[in-house]
């Protein structure tokens, strides 16, 4: 079943915070983040493992909350390359390599 | 190094017409995967192989989708008797060994099909 991904879309201005959330109605077994920018593949950020890890990638990072079986991307001081559209991929029970992707937040970051 | 190719980049096809979407995956993936991504959504899965052998073909949507990767490293998805609805952006991603879970998936351009 498809994480559901919240806000759809948001807009900043350069310098703003954003935080964008998954939540999926089923046990995680881990959460991956993607930025698409217009055009354009898909592109890793990271990676969240089940045990409530954080972690950071310049100035984004994310926690995975296994129970509540949420993830949320924290955008901080945003710059305009973070315009996009940002996807979180989850993978439940069963299989390691399976991503189920939500629908997007679609982020918008203006000078 | 090169990343993930994927060829054609645009293919048109009249209904009723086979297509055969290609991948070359980053030198030295192991595991190589197929999706569909439609206007706005997030890609759907629909095929993964690890080398050479497919080890899971759950999204594939029927029987007129198909997928192989014969020497464990180019792929190619082929959708006979193509209709309307199979119209979209297929993309082909590849990682390194699936251990533990900590994996990176990286994406092709995808293929752009049109079926008129």
């Amino acid at each position: 079943q498809q994480p559901v991904q919240s806000p759809q879309a948001v807009i900043l201005r350069e310098g703003e915070d954003a935080v964008i959330n998954c939540s999926s109605s089923k046990a995680l077994y881990s959460v991956h983040w993607y930025r698409q920018k217009h055009g354009e593949a898909p592109v890793f950020l990271m990676i969240l493992l089940k045990g409530g890890e954080q972690k950071g990638h310049e100035k984004i990072s994310a926690s995975f909350n296994e129970k509540k079986q949420q993830s949320s991307l924290y955008l901080t001081a945003s710059q305009l390359s973070y315009s996009g559209t940002y996807f979180c991929g989850t993978v439940s029970g069963g299989s390691n390599y399976k991503l189920t992707f939500g629908k997007g937040t679609l982020l918008t970051v203006n000078p | 190094g090169a990343g993930v190719s994927q060829s054609p980049r645009y293919k048109v096809t009249k209904r009723g017409q086979d297509v055969a979407l290609r991948c070359d995956p980053i030198s030295g993936h192991v595991s190589l995967y197929w999706y569909r991504q439609a206007l706005g959504q997030g890609p759907e899965f629909l095929t993964y192989f690890n080398y050479e052998a497919q080890q899971d073909k759950s999204g594939l949507p029927n029987d007129r989708f198909s997928a192989e990767r014969p020497e464990g490293s180019i792929s190619t998805l082929t959708i006979q008797r193509t209709e309307q609805r199979d119209s979209a952006m297929y993309r082909c991603a590849s990682s390194s060994q699936v251990a533990g879970g900590e994996y990176e998936q990286y994406f092709g351009p995808g293929t752009r099909l049109t079926v008129t």
